[in-house]
């Protein structure tokens, strides 16, 4: 099965900076690459889609890197704000059908 | 619209009991999943269906049987309920995986204790 690591540790940054946050993968690549944020008590709701062969997707201050070669995307959030704190998903589609998620990383944006 | 719902919000089993956890979304969307997501842990597939009559194994089956009669509603249903399948479960809905758009609606999600 496919195996997808997010840093388990929470990251912690100062309003304003940007954050970025980290989804690696083993074996081959997915069709496409999908980022979530998850509010405690709550199911994930989505943000942006990635295709394995487009290398940088964007959305407001969201962006999105896909590199096949190093099997990783990166997420980013410019400008950050204590409201982007939450926990972020990273979900793999392979198979055309079955979706494989991360972990998960908790971003925590102090004022 | 009210999307993908799920019934009930809570529920504490005894081992070995039976519960069918209820999931409707009203998109019309061909694509439904479950999903358990455990403490600290990201969601992993148990079952998902591609339209009515269709459906499949995801990566953690076992202890679940799913069906798909209608497109709306996409039943799990538990046998014999065990300690292990203490989780939250969610349901979730996608127009096409592949398509364009492709991202899931995820409903509020049932969290589930097995004691």
């Amino acid at each position: 099965s496919q195996k997808i690591e997010q840093n388990s540790e929470a990251l912690n940054i100062q309003e304003g900076k940007t954050a970025t946050l980290t989804c690696n993968y083993t074996n081959y690549s997915p069709a496409y690459l999908q980022w979530y944020r998850q509010d405690p008590g709550r199911g994930p709701v989505f943000l942006l889609l990635i295709r394995e062969n487009e290398k940088e997707k964007r959305k407001e201050r969201l962006k999105v890197t896909f590199d096949t070669t190093l099997k990783q995307s990166l997420f980013h959030i410019t400008a950050s704000q204590p409201a982007d704190s939450a926990t972020y998903l990273c979900a793999l589609l392979y198979n055309f059908n079955k979706f494989y998620f991360g972990s998960g990383t908790k971003l925590n944006v102090k004022p | 619209n009210a999307g993908v719902t799920q019934t009930p919000k809570f529920r504490i089993l005894k081992i070995g009991q039976s519960m069918t956890l209820q999931c409707t979304q009203d998109m019309n969307h061909n694509y439904m999943y479950w999903y358990r997501q455990d403490p600290g842990m990201g969601l992993k597939l148990i079952y998902y269906s591609v339209g009515a009559g269709i459906t499949d194994k995801g990566e953690v089956p076992n202890g679940y049987n799913v069906s798909r009669s209608t497109t709306e509603d996409f039943p799990l249903r538990l046998e014999l309920a065990a300690p292990s399948q203490t989780s939250v479960y969610f349901c979730a809905s996608s127009s096409a995986p592949s398509g364009t758009h492709g991202e899931q609606f995820f409903g509020p999600g049932t969290r589930l204790t097995v004691l």
